[in-house]
C-alpha cells in the first residue's frame, strides 16, 4: 500500500525566513498531492495541491515542487509569518489518500 | 466554515457507553469519509463511503460501526470503546471522482474515553 513519510517533523523558522517540508510516497501511481494546514485545535484546512501532470504550483507565499522521478515533493514557504506557526500534513493520493506524519512548525517573531 | 459540520465538538464516554457521531456536509460532495487523529501519528483513514455505499475499511475494530443514510450524512456509532480510541474524529467529504478528490474536513470530535 501507499507509504508517505514527511520530514521534519518539527521546523522552528525566524519570522521573514523560509521554510521547506519533504515528504516521500512509495506508490509511482499517487497522482494528486494536497497540503493541509492544521492551526491547534483547528480542522485541517488545504492550503495547496499538485497534481501529477505538473512540476510546480505556486500560491503567493506558498509553492509545491513535485519530483514524480525521485517519488518526493515539497511545500516551501517563503516570508514566513506567525500566523504560519501550525501542524503542516502532506498527502499523496491513489485510490485514497495517505497522510504523512505531519510537521509543527513554529515562526517565531 | 468549509461547509462540513461535526457533532458533538467534545465526548466523554465510558467504556460501556453507546454514543454516535454525526457529519454533515453541504458542499454537494457524494464522497465521505471518517479518519482518526491521534497526537504524533498521520491521519488514519477507518472507512469511506463514496455514492452512499461503503468502500473501505481500513481493519477497524467492530467497535466503531459507521453509517451513511444519505451522501449527505455520516454516522459513526460507537460501542464499548476502549481509552486507546481516545482522539480527534474528523469527518471529510469530496467529490467521488478521482480527478476531483479535494477534500474538506470537519472541525472533528475530540472523543474521551474512560
Amino acid at each position: 500500500g501507499e507509504n508517505v513519510e514527511q520530514h521534519p517533523s518539527t521546523l522552528s523558522v525566524q519570522e521573514g525566513d523560509s521554510a521547506v517540508i519533504k515528504c516521500t510516497y512509495s506508490d509511482s501511481a499517487s497522482n494528486y498531492f494536497p497540503w493541509y494546514k492544521q492551526e491547534l485545535g483547528k480542522r485541517p484546512q488545504l492550503i495547496i495541491d499538485i497534481r501529477s501532470n505538473v512540476g510546480e504550483k505556486k500560491d503567493q507565499r506558498i509553492a509545491v515542487t513535485l519530483n514524480k522521478t525521485a517519488k518526493h515533493f515539497s511545500l516551501h514557504i517563503t516570508e514566513t509569518q506567525p500566523e504560519d506557526s501550525a501542524v503542516y500534513f502532506c498527502a499523496a493520493l491513489w485510490g485514497k489518500l495517505q497522510f504523512g506524519a505531519g510537521t509543527q512548525v513554529v515562526v517565531t517573531p | 466554515e468549509t461547509g462540513v459540520t461535526q457533532t458533538p465538538r467534545h465526548l466523554v464516554m465510558g467504556m460501556t457507553n453507546k454514543k454516535s457521531l454525526k457529519c454533515e456536509q453541504h458542499l454537494g460532495h457524494n464522497a465521505m469519509y471518517w479518519y482518526k487523529q491521534s497526537a504524533k501519528k498521520p491521519l488514519e483513514l477507518m472507512f469511506v463511503y463514496s455514492l452512499e455505499e461503503r468502500v473501505e475499511n481500513n481493519s477497524v475494530p467492530s467497535r466503531f460501526s459507521p453509517e451513511c443514510p444519505n451522501s449527505s450524512h455520516l454516522f459513526l456509532h460507537l460501542h464499548t470503546l476502549q481509552p486507546e480510541d481516545s482522539a480527534l474524529y474528523l469527518c471529510a467529504s469530496s467529490q467521488a471522482t478521482p480527478a476531483k478528490n479535494i477534500q474538506y474536513f470537519g472541525a472533528g470530535t475530540r472523543l474521551s474515553v474512560l
